[in-house]
This record gives structure tokens, C-alpha cells and sequence, in this order.
């Protein structure tokens, strides 16, 4: 079957450096999407990866591993508006979103 | 985990028909549930909020009478496009939650329609 894991959730502290990590299994793959989410609101896109390696996006970076059907989400200098859930989404080969259940993150002064 | 259904996952119409896409929730019982279109590599857009038994809450610049939402039981809601349009060819996604504003949403695979 098709399935996502992705950590429940994660506490950091304000200013340092967190990574979320995201396991995939799907019947082709055509991507893997990073949002965030802050309560009440929709998801934000952060990033798509589809080739192996890390891409860099000002604080944020996404790295991917097709052949190890992994992923995670690179966040440095930590700030407050950081808390949020983060959600990671493998698109399959109908182009179909598998969707995690999304990482609580939780920033502490 | 929570499990949300789509049906369709595609569908092509022509210009001027309408268009009916199933959210589901299978596994509990979605008090809310939400409808997002996506364009590619972009954030998702919220079109509108739907409670079971009462009507949508729309987002500003979405037309409630062409996009006809109906969330008719606790595990259902759909999204009919009326008269659509190549212009409303997209991704669109449902999300459902069970219970308060804090519980979590679950995401559905998505519906890709193309209007010819």
C-alpha cells in the first residue's frame, strides 16, 4: 500500500536548527511537497523535490532520496512564527497526493 | 490513520458541463470538511469550509454559485463545478476534520479536471 511517515511532533528552541523527517511508499513517484500549516489557515507551499539531493531555500531546505523513499525538511534560525505543522506529500504515478499526517513543531524561546 | 477519499481522481469535460467530485471521510466522522484548489508548485487555496447539515462558508472571490458545495452526512461532502470553463481546470483537494478547530485535518489525494 501507499503511505507516508512523518514524526507526530517535535519541540526546538528559538534560534536553532530543526529537521523533519518524512519516509515514503508509493506506487510511482512523481514528487515529494513540503507545506506548512498554521492553525485555521490553508497550507503554504515550501518546496517540491523530484531529483535526489538538498535544495536550499533561504532558511529552509528540502532534501530527497528517491532510492531510500526519504525526505526531510531543513529548518535553520529557528523563529516563533515557525510553530506550525509541517505536512509532507508524496505524488504518485497518477498524480495522486499522498498526504502525511504532518509534524506538529513546537518553537520554545 | 485517518483515511480521505476522492472520487473522481480525473476527469476531462467539456466546456459548459458540470462537474461532480466526492470527498469521503472512511474511517470517522468529519464535522468539517474543506476544499482547496491547487495550482502547480503553489500553496493550496482554500475555497471553502463546510459543516455537516449547514451551508458553506466561502472564501472572498469564490463564487458559491458556481462552485455548489454540499456536505450531506458526516462522511461526505462533494463540490459540483456548474457551467465550468477551461479557466477552472486544476487540482482541487478536500481535507476533513473530526472535531475542533485543534484536531487535525486529513488531506484526500486530490482531483485533477481538465475542462476541454
Amino acid at each position: 500500500g501507499q503511505n507516508i511517515d512523518q514524526p507526530t511532533e517535535m519541540t526546538a528552541t528559538e534560534g536553532a536548527i530543526v529537521q523533519i523527517n518524512c519516509t515514503y511508499q508509493t506506487s510511482g513517484f512523481n514528487g515529494l511537497f513540503w507545506y506548512q500549516q498554521h492553525a485555521g489557515e490553508a497550507p503554504t507551499f515550501l518546496s517540491y523535490n523530484v531529483l535526489d539531493g538538498l535544495e536550499e531555500k533561504g532558511r529552509f531546505s528540502s532534501f530527497l532520496s528517491r532510492s531510500k523513499g526519504y525526505s526531510y525538511l531543513l529548518l535553520k534560525e529557528l523563529q516563533m512564527k515557525d510553530s506550525a505543522s509541517y505536512l509532507c506529500a508524496a505524488m504518485d504515478s497518477n498524480y495522486q497526493l499522498i498526504w502525511g499526517a504532518g509534524t506538529k513543531l513546537i518553537i520554545k524561546p | 490513520g485517518a483515511v480521505v477519499s476522492q472520487h473522481p481522481s480525473w476527469v476531462i469535460c467539456k466546456s459548459g458541463t458540470s462537474v461532480k467530485i466526492e470527498c469521503r471521510s472512511l474511517d470517522f466522522q468529519a464535522t468539517t470538511m474543506f476544499w482547496y484548489r491547487q495550482f502547480p508548485k503553489q500553496s493550496l487555496m482554500l475555497m471553502a469550509t463546510s459543516n455537516e447539515g449547514s451551508k458553506a462558508t466561502y472564501e472572498q472571490g469564490v463564487e458559491k454559485d458556481k462552485f455548489l458545495i454540499n456536505h450531506a452526512s458526516l462522511t461526505l461532502s462533494t463540490l459540483t463545478v456548474t457551467s465550468a470553463h477551461p479557466e477552472d481546470s486544476s487540482f482541487y483537494i478536500c481535507s476533513a476534520r473530526e472535531g475542533t478547530a485543534e484536531e487535525t485535518q486529513y488531506f484526500g489525494p486530490g482531483t485533477r479536471l481538465l475542462v476541454l
